[in-house]
């Protein structure tokens, strides 16, 4: 099993719909991470979770939110899709101390 | 902004030759990661440098670290046409957030 897992890895929604990314991870880690790349552009942090009470913004929040399920699950949604949202989204977790981050292998969104 | 920025943007060179990256960073460190994203793939950990480190070796990846100058290289030496791929480096700080923020790394193509 992949040590993060993302679902879906593909997704067309239309524009108002709400939807929502899921991301498991199996390396007990606390630290937990959403982001979004455009294509040809770098990793633009969405938002981030340091343990199951802890959920912070990152630089580009607005029309996102995230739940943090359980220590191993943290979800992110679009609480109503809109065109500019279409994008790469990976999930990541990593130790306390930033040693090595794990990476889903992406969703990517397309909303129409 | 707590990001690493890489430079250059983009990178190509010939199959066999070395290839240079940088990286520079504002603020004092306890470590600093590079990682490879091949197209619209996960990041995927490359190798880590103490702050208290100058330089460090995996396979054909050297980096090193001048932590008075915030800056560090990655040096892949022989390159390959797998190494065809996005280097991002994540500077990890000693103080504030401690989130795992990425630049928009730089884009190396081996040509045959």
């Amino acid at each position: 099993d992949a040590d993060v897992t993302q679902t879906p890895r593909n997704r067309i929604t239309k524009t108002g719909k709400r939807i929502m990314l899921e991301c498991s991870q199996t390396k007990g880690h606390d630290r937990m991470y959403w982001y979004r790349q455009d294509p040809g552009l770098g990793l633009r942090l969405i938002y981030y979770s340091f343990d199951v009470k802890d959920i912070n913004k990152g630089e580009i929040s607005d029309g996102y939110s995230v739940s943090r399920q359980a220590q191993a699950k943290f979800s992110l949604s679009l609480e109503s899709a809109i065109p500019n949202q279409t994008a790469l989204y990976f999930c990541a977790t990593s130790d306390l101390w930033n040693t090595e981050a794990f990476f889903g292998q992406g969703t990517r969104l397309t909303v129409v | 902004s707590q990001q690493g920025e890489e430079d250059p943007q983009a990178l190509s060179i010939q199959e066999g030759e070395n290839a240079t990256m940088n990286c520079s960073y504002k603020t004092s460190i306890n470590n600093l990661q590079w990682y490879r994203q091949n197209s619209g793939r996960g990041l995927v950990h490359l190798i880590l440098i103490r702050s208290n480190e100058r330089e460090k070796h995996s396979g054909r990846l050297r980096v090193t670290l001048d932590t008075s100058k915030k800056s560090s290289s990655l040096l892949i030496t022989a390159s390959r046409a797998a190494d065809t791929a996005s280097y991002f480096c994540a500077p990890a700080l000693i103080q504030g957030a401690q989130k795992l923020v990425f630049g928009q790394g730089t884009r190396l193509t081996i040509n045959p």
